[in-house]
């Protein structure tokens, strides 16, 4: 089956600053990647997600870049906010199936 | 996307009682699924919930411990049985609208205590 590694567990940030979490996958049969927030206390928002026919996906300080060959994705924020402190989670779902698999997530922390 | 009711939102229980989550989807779904997550941990799905048939459940969840109804395209329940305080955890219902590679999306969850 499919195995989504996520890194890094924790990140800390200085507010302003850039921050860049990454996953890799082990199908190759995976087609869609989802990047999921969650605050404390709330549900899994989906933020962005990409498919593999695409490379680059932005929305507005959010991008997500997918490289098919190496089997990563990772989630870029720019200009970080307190708000954006939450743990990110990463996804992979193969073709034909509905049920991704799910990183272990990344707790950022953005320091004002 | 779809709104999704989940209650309760949060219980305290006794061990060896047993409770049942409710998932209510204000449209009708493709799929709902059934996941647990630990404090601190990330998402483990428990079972695929099937409009009038029985759930698809996964590796290390049974249907004794966590027995699944959707009666409809819109509903579904989890119950947690026989609990310990092992079953302490956020209990989440999902659901994906319409065909192809839609996205998932989450509800509130049900934050379990068991004593």
């Amino acid at each position: 089956g499919e195995n989504v590694e996520q890194h890094p567990s924790t990140l800390s940030v200085q507010e302003g600053d850039s921050a860049v979490i990454k996953c890799t996958y082990s199908d190759s049969a995976s087609n869609y990647f989802p990047w999921y927030k969650q605050e404390l206390g709330k549900r899994p928002q989906l933020i962005i997600d990409i498919r593999s026919n695409v490379g680059e996906k932005k929305d507005q300080r959010i991008a997500v870049t997918l490289n098919k060959t190496a089997k990563h994705f990772s989630l870029h924020i720019t200009e970080t906010q307190p708000e954006d402190s939450a743990v990110y989670f990463c996804a992979a779902r193969p073709g034909g199936s509905y049920i991704p698999t799910f990183g272990r997530g990344t707790s950022l922390i953005v320091h004002p | 996307s779809a709104v999704i009711s989940q209650k309760p939102s949060r219980d305290i229980c006794q061990r060896g009682t047993s409770l049942t989550i409710q998932c209510q989807v204000d449209s009708q779904v493709t799929m709902m699924f059934w996941y647990r997550q630990q404090p601190g941990q990330s998402l483990t799905l428990i079972a695929t919930a099937n409009q009038g048939s029985e759930a698809t459940y996964e590796s290390g969840f049974v249907i004794d411990k966590f027995p699944i109804s959707r009666p409809n395209l819109t509903f579904s329940t989890l119950t947690v049985s026989n609990m310990s305080p092992e079953d302490s955890s956020i209990y989440l219902c999902s659901v994906i609208t319409g065909q192809g590679s839609q996205p998932q999306h989450f509800g509130d969850g049900t934050r379990l205590s068991i004593l």
